[in-house]
């Protein structure tokens, strides 16, 4: 079955750019039938939507964070990534990627979660 | 975009039913039948409990159901069990291809 996995630094300096990496496993990111989702959990709080892509390149981000994300795929690795600039305390959270079926825009499928820490 | 409203936590005692309200508006859960349920017991990462308001994923129990009126979605449980114990997570599908969340709400069983 799909399986996501998150991997990147647990910690940021303030002002610095936040990078993660999801890899998919157990079946193909070019999947015509998925966006591929990030959202994050800031430590006891609710979830929010940071945004997707298709495996096509196109995105959608959150207005409140969109000047600040960048999210890429790599159909070659299988592999989609986040990007968060200008990082601050705030952004402190657990960062999960999630695969969205792209009919109901249900998120199906989570990766397990990766807490990254905005310190210096 | 705001969050959807739901109460900050519920509870109600084993076999009893509890139901978790979401509130949005016109411009989401009012015009759209893309609202999803999602359950975190604490310390893992949010499972999908109902998708499209009312269906359940393959293995998810019966005893979860959804509903919507107007601006409002409603997840009810009933049989409650232990196990039911977690927060849980509505979604709506808004304009422009975005998610909104609801703010989550604890469940506990008494």
């Amino acid at each position: 079955q799909v399986q996501l996995q998150e991997s990147g630094p647990g910690l940021v300096k303030p002002s610095q750019t936040l990078s993660l990496t999801c890899t998919v496993s157990g079946g193909s990111i070019s999947s015509g039938d998925y966006y591929w989702s990030w959202i994050r959990q800031p430590p006891g709080k609710g979830l929010e939507w940071i945004g997707y892509i298709y495996y096509s390149g196109s995105t959608y981000y959150n207005p409140s964070l969109k000047s600040r994300v960048t999210i890429s795929v790599d159909t070659s690795k299988n592999q989609f990534s986040l990007k968060l600039s200008s990082v601050t305390a705030a952004d402190t959270a657990v960062y999960y990627c999630v695969r969205e079926e792209d009919t109901f825009d249900a998120f199906d499928i989570w990766g397990q979660g990766t807490m990254v820490t905005v310190s210096s | 975009q705001s969050a959807l409203t739901q109460p900050p936590s519920v509870s109600g005692s084993p076999g009893q039913s509890v139901t978790i309200s979401c509130t949005g508006t016109s411009s989401d859960v009012g015009s759209y039948n893309r609202v999803s349920w999602y359950q975190q017991p604490p310390g893992t990462a949010p499972k999908l409990m109902i998708y499209e308001v009312s269906n359940r994923p393959s293995g998810v129990p019966d005893r979860f159901s959804g509903s919507k009126s107007g601006n409002t979605a409603s997840l009810t449980i009933s049989g409650l069990q232990a196990e039911d114990e977690a927060d849980y997570y509505c979604s709506s599908y808004i304009s422009s291809s975005t998610v909104v969340f609801g703010g989550g709400t604890k469940l506990t069983v008494l």
